[in-house]
């Protein structure tokens, strides 16, 4: 079965330095692969996402991933936080088999904390 | 921009009632999804619904129920409203790749903090 994991629940970095997230799945053929961020209060927006081509994706507000597909990992990275980074961010990986096209799995969130 | 509205942001019930939550997809979208969120549990999927009158359970289906009855909108009913039910509840929407127009990538609306006394 699909799965995500989000070994981090909690981070905390100071305001302009580097960021990684990780976050491990779990799936049978070539995933389908997403970051949302959750900002206090509110729904999830989409951060970036992965189908194919280009490992080495670029998404909103600053914010890399790079799916490798030997470590079944899709970690996602900025180079510099920001304070209004703060918020809780979520890997999910897409099924798009039968009668669950379009199903996402999501992990727990990692929270993070910036510090200025 | 696709629009994901949900009836609510905040709703107050009492134990034993019945709870409707509406939300409201305006980007033509064949899937709609429901999910509860609960502190480091993360997004668990209720039900699902790939056209109008079409519903599927998610992972935790017990005590909710839902409605399809126009292709943009997706209700979620709480029967008899129970204090464990206190959540943030989310609702999503996505293109199904039998329209061949493949998302994946699901658009989320406000939420709907509901609290159960």
């Amino acid at each position: 079965a699909q799965s995500v994991t989000q070994p981090d629940i909690h981070i905390t970095v100071s305001e302009g330095a580097s960021l990684e997230l990780r976050c491990n799945y779990s799936y049978g053929a070539t995933p389908y692969l997403f970051w949302y961020v959750q900002s206090p209060g509110q729904g999830l927006q989409l951060l970036l996402k992965y189908f194919s081509g280009d490992t080495l994706v670029q998404g909103i507000k600053g914010f890399e991933a790079e799916f490798k597909r030997s470590q079944s990992s899709f970690n996602l990275r900025k180079p510099s936080v920001h304070w209004s980074d703060a918020a809780e961010y979520f890997c999910a990986v897409g099924d798009d088999r039968g009668s669950t096209l379009g199903r996402l799995y999501f992990g727990r969130g990692t929270q993070l904390t910036v510090w200025p | 921009d696709v629009k994901v509205t949900q009836s609510s942001r905040y709703l107050v019930k009492r134990t034993g009632e019945k709870v409707f939550l509406e939300c409201v997809q305006d980007m033509d979208h064949e899937n709609m999804f429901w999910y509860r969120q609960d502190p480091g549990l993360g997004l668990r999927l209720i039900y699902f619904s790939y056209d109008v009158k079409m519903k599927e359970k998610g992972d935790i289906p017990e005590g909710y129920s839902v409605s399809r009855e126009k292709k943009e909108r997706f209700s979620l009913i709480l029967e008899s409203a129970s204090t464990n039910q206190t959540s943030m509840y989310l609702c999503a929407s996505t293109y199904s790749g039998t329209s061949g127009r493949l998302g994946y990538e699901q658009y989320f609306g406000p939420g709907t903090r509901l609290t159960v006394t």
